[in-house]
């Protein structure tokens, strides 16, 4: 069965500085991983996925996330941190075999202060 | 993506009531889940809602307690029965593009307060 770890409860950092999220997986098989975004109040908004191809993934705000395939690692990074990028953050896995629903880490809230 | 409208989008509910909550999705998608988000807690996946059939139940989550329904490709609901205040949730609709690689996309979800 596949899981989800992220290590970090909160994560907090100034505005301007880069900031990382960070998300380890176990699968069987080739991964697929996604991370989402909720904001207060708000369902979950996707940001980035990687299926295949080049380790670093781009996704929407300027965030990017790193596969690491011997670290089962996909951390989610973004270069100068925004006030507004302070939300809750989930990583999330699916396996390739098949049409499986995603399974969920348990989330890390990032404070972006000013 | 899919635009995904849930209702009610917050209630607040009596001890022993059920409640129902409704998911419309702008386009015909193949894939339709929902997850529960209990209080500072990650989503958990309750069910799979099959379209003309019965809908697939995770471990730990029953029929008689969270009755599905899956009448066409753009509508869902799910029932909270006979509710407890450990059913004190945020309740999510997410949709899926029916291939592997594909992400799912999420409703705002309901909020349901049980006292």
């Amino acid at each position: 069965a596949q899981s989800v770890a992220q290590p970090e409860d909160q994560v907090n950092v100034a505005e301007g500085n880069p900031l990382t999220v960070k998300c380890t997986y176990s699968v069987s098989g080739n991964p697929y991983l996604f991370w989402y975004v909720q904001y207060p109040n708000r369902g979950l908004q996707f940001l980035l996925k990687y299926i295949t191809g080049d380790n670093l993934v781009k996704g929407s705000y300027g965030f990017e996330a790193e596969f690491n395939k011997s670290q089962t690692s996909f951390h989610l990074k973004k270069p100068s941190a925004l006030v507004s990028d302070s939300a809750l953050y989930f990583c999330a896995v699916r396996d390739n075999s098949g049409n499986t629903p995603l399974v969920f880490g348990k989330g890390t809230r990032l404070s972006v202060i000013a | 993506s899919a635009v995904i409208s849930q209702k009610p989008s917050r209630d607040i509910c009596q001890r022993g009531t059920s409640l129902t909550i409704q998911c419309q999705v702008d386009s015909q998608v193949t894939m339709m889940f929902w997850y529960r988000q209990q209080p500072g807690q990650s989503l958990t996946l309750i069910a799979t809602a099959n379209q003309g059939s019965e809908a697939t139940y995770e471990s730990g989550f029953v029929i008689d307690k969270f009755p599905i329904s899956r009448p066409n490709l753009t509508f869902s609901t799910l029932t909270v029965s006979n509710m407890s205040p450990e059913d004190s949730s945020i309740y999510l609709c997410s949709v899926g593009s029916g291939i592997r690689t594909g992400e799912l996309f999420f409703g705002e979800g309901s909020r349901l307060t049980v006292l």
